[in-house]
């Protein structure tokens, strides 16, 4: 079963705009991470962020929870052609670092 | 530093043929994971270790076996491959799993079973 969810599913963006998608989950957690995965290759981790925090940045990165709703976002500004991507949130709940991933959010980023 | 690789990066089995998928990893991390990627879903855990010598089920660990004699190397087995089991195979590794860690990918294995 998959623990968060991503919402939407593909979103189509140009260049310069600002790109947000959504995750729920369904059980408590420790911590939320995003990672990235181009066409074909292995996923790259790009934020973590603790069930403590409420929000978190890196670079062009905002992400944000929400432990009373169960939910998270990633906001990409300004995108860049580069970002086209799969993105996807994954859940940690444990002390052996296992996380649940959802179905991702593909991104397109036209120039 | 390499990171995480595997191999092969491409294999064609047929049904009830066995094979062997290997996970290297050169950071010295304790933690090791084994997951597969199939199509609209997400990643699923297959089995992961918590440092040289053990392992443990995930989420879908049947039909797969793992072995981790080395703390650099993860071993995923599959003894009799079924099409099912077609996907793509990845590994990841992390430095501990305390409190939420980031984890380091391999580029992945993509396994067809006819």
């Amino acid at each position: 079963s998959q623990q968060g969810e991503e919402d939407p599913q593909a979103l189509s963006i140009q260049e310069g705009e600002n790109a947000t998608m959504n995750c729920s989950y369904k059980t408590s957690i420790n911590n939320l991470q995003w990672y990235r995965q181009n066409s074909g290759r292995g996923l790259v981790h790009l934020i973590l962020i603790r069930s403590n925090e409420r929000e978190k940045h890196s670079g062009r990165l905002r992400v944000t929870l929400d432990t009373s709703k169960k939910s998270s976002s990633l906001l990409i500004t300004a995108s860049r052609a580069a970002d086209t991507a799969s993105y996807f949130c994954a859940t940690g709940r444990d002390s052996w670092g296992k996380l649940q991933f959802g179905a991702g959010t593909q991104v397109v980023v036209t120039p | 530093n390499a990171g995480v690789t595997q191999t092969p990066k491409f294999r064609v089995l047929k049904t009830g043929q066995s094979m062997t998928l290997l996970c290297a990893q050169d950071m010295n991390h304790e933690y090791m994971y084994w997951y597969r990627q199939d199509p609209g879903m997400g990643l699923r855990l297959i089995h992961y270790s918590v440092g040289e010598g053990t392992t443990a089920k995930g989420e879908v660990p049947d039909g797969y076996n793992v072995s981790r004699l080395k703390k650099q190397n993860f071993l995923l087995g599959l003894e009799s491959a079924a099409p099912s089991q077609t996907s793509v195979y990845f590994c990841a590794s992390s430095y501990s799993g305390l409190a939420g860690n980031e984890q380091f990918f391999g580029p992945g294995t993509r396994l067809t079973v006819l």
